[in-house]
């Protein structure tokens, strides 16, 4: 039973347009979700993060937006670069500051053309 | 401020025999996490260690078994390797066991078993 799902496993975008990362989610009691970003043989490097106290959350050119009635976040990066091409994963935690235990969706790949 | 270290980085070992990884968390992060990383699978969280103590557990065999020692740094132990084990695991830190902090990821140690 895959609680968190990211639907779509690639998504390629020409350089300075949007992109748009999805992930749905069917556990209720996730209270904290995550986006991650990772190269090749490196380990995920943490992006932005959203309470489910809040429905956007901005840093820099990445934002992420949670609409917990559809149980759904997605994350956006804008203006797109080169060098954003990886891996996204997002992640959810079902406590706030607790225990640990991130629920990682499957990925999508993103490329970001010159 | 050094990163979180895993070592070995790569792994060769034979079905049947027993692996030990260890992992630095980013001094002063008391939470070390540990996840497994397959292309089928993808990321999965197999346990959470804070201040020595193993505080939630993923759905692992009993091989799967870890430790924290006082100085954070935490070890992962797979007796019995099998074929399915080979993957990439990683370990994560937080300075406390907040996703409000985000958690850190080494670069993994590439476990490969033959």
């Amino acid at each position: 039973d895959q609680q968190v799902k990211q639907n779509s496993p690639s998504l390629s975008v020409q350089e300075g347009r949007i992109s748009i990362l999805n992930c749905d989610y069917t556990n209720s009691m996730f209270d904290y979700f995550l986006w991650y970003k990772k190269y090749p043989a490196e380990g995920p490097t943490f992006l932005i993060s959203i309470s489910s106290i809040k429905d956007k959350n901005e840093d820099g050119r990445f934002t992420v937006f949670l609409n917990k009635s559809a149980k759904h976040l997605s994350l956006h990066i804008v203006p797109s670069q080169p060098g954003d091409s990886a891996v996204y994963f997002c992640a959810a935690s079902e406590y706030p500051g607790n225990t640990g235990k991130l629920i990682f969706g499957q990925g999508t790949t993103l490329q970001v053309k010159p | 401020k050094a990163g979180v270290t895993q070592t070995p980085r790569y792994l060769i070992k034979t079905r049947g025999q027993q692996v030990t990884l260890s992992c630095s968390p980013i001094s002063g992060h008391r939470s070390v996490s540990w996840y497994q990383q397959t292309p089928g699978q993808g990321l999965q969280f197999l346990f959470e260690y804070f201040s020595e103590t193993q505080r939630n557990k993923g759905n692992f065999p009993g091989r799967f078994s870890g430790r924290q020692f006082s100085n954070s740094r935490s070890e992962m132990n797979v007796s019995t390797l099998e074929l399915g084990d080979s993957a990439l695991y990683l370990c994560a830190s937080s300075q406390d066991a907040g996703t409000a902090y985000g958690y850190t990821f080494g670069s993994g140690t590439r476990l490969t078993v033959v």
